[in-house]
């Protein structure tokens, strides 16, 4: 079957930089992404990864490893306002997004 | 400015009373796509459009159809929902090919069902 794994929910303190991890099984592979989802809000596109290596945006980075079916969201100098579910989604060999539960981080002062 | 619309954002029904949900899109995407979101969970996908090709999850119950009358506008219908019925509706709308095809989401409608 297919499957996405990452954390539940994970905590860190303002101004410090964090790493959410996702590892992937899936039938065929197209593309990584990362959304992130505030409380009762749709969910919004932060990065997509199909290449092995570091995509960097800002203070929001993602990284792909094909061979190990993993990849990380590293978000640096945190600000409240990134509390949020972090999905990550993989597009599989029919273009459909399979979808991880998204990991909840919770940052605190 | 190009974006994909929900309406309503909150919906409130009664068991078993139908309901209708509307998604449309500015971005003239081929793809329509509508999920069911529970809390803490991950998106299910219900159903999905290319263009007026219309695909059926193998999981999602008869309780739920879907209508796309034109390349703007797709419809969820609930026909008897149940208590376990309630939850975030997501519709989303991406350009169908090979490659990069990120999904564009609309802000969701919240159904709450007495």
């Amino acid at each position: 079957g297919q499957n996405i794994d990452q954390p539940t929910e994970m905590t860190a303190t303002e101004g410090a930089i964090v790493q959410i991890n996702c590892t992937y099984q899936t039938s065929g592979f197209n593309g990584l992404f990362w959304y992130q989802q505030h409380a009762g809000e749709a969910p919004t596109f932060l990065s997509y990864n199909v290449l092995d290596g570091l995509e960097e945006k800002g203070r929001f980075s993602s990284f792909l490893s094909r061979s190990k079916g993993y990849s990380y969201l590293l978000l640096k100098e945190l600000q409240m306002k990134d509390s949020a579910s972090y999905l990550c989604a993989v597009m599989d060999s029919n273009y459909q997004l399979i979808w991880g539960a998204g990991t909840k981080l919770i940052i605190k002062p | 400015d190009a974006m994909v619309i929900q309406n309503p954002r909150y919906q409130v029904t009664q068991f078993g009373k139908p309901v209708t949900l509307s998604c449309s899109q500015t971005l003239n995407h081929n793809v329509m796509y509508w999920y069911q979101q529970k809390s803490s969970q991950a998106p299910k996908l219900l159903f999905h459009y290319y263009d007026k090709d219309f695909n059926n999850e193998a999981d999602t119950p008869d309780n739920f159809q879907s209508r796309r009358p034109n390349t703007s506008f797709c419809f969820l219908d609930i026909r008897s929902p149940g208590l376990g019925d309630a939850a975030m509706y997501l519709c989303a709308t991406s350009s169908y090919g090979e490659g990069y095809n990120e999904q564009f989401f609309g802000p969701g409608t919240r159904l709450t069902v007495l």
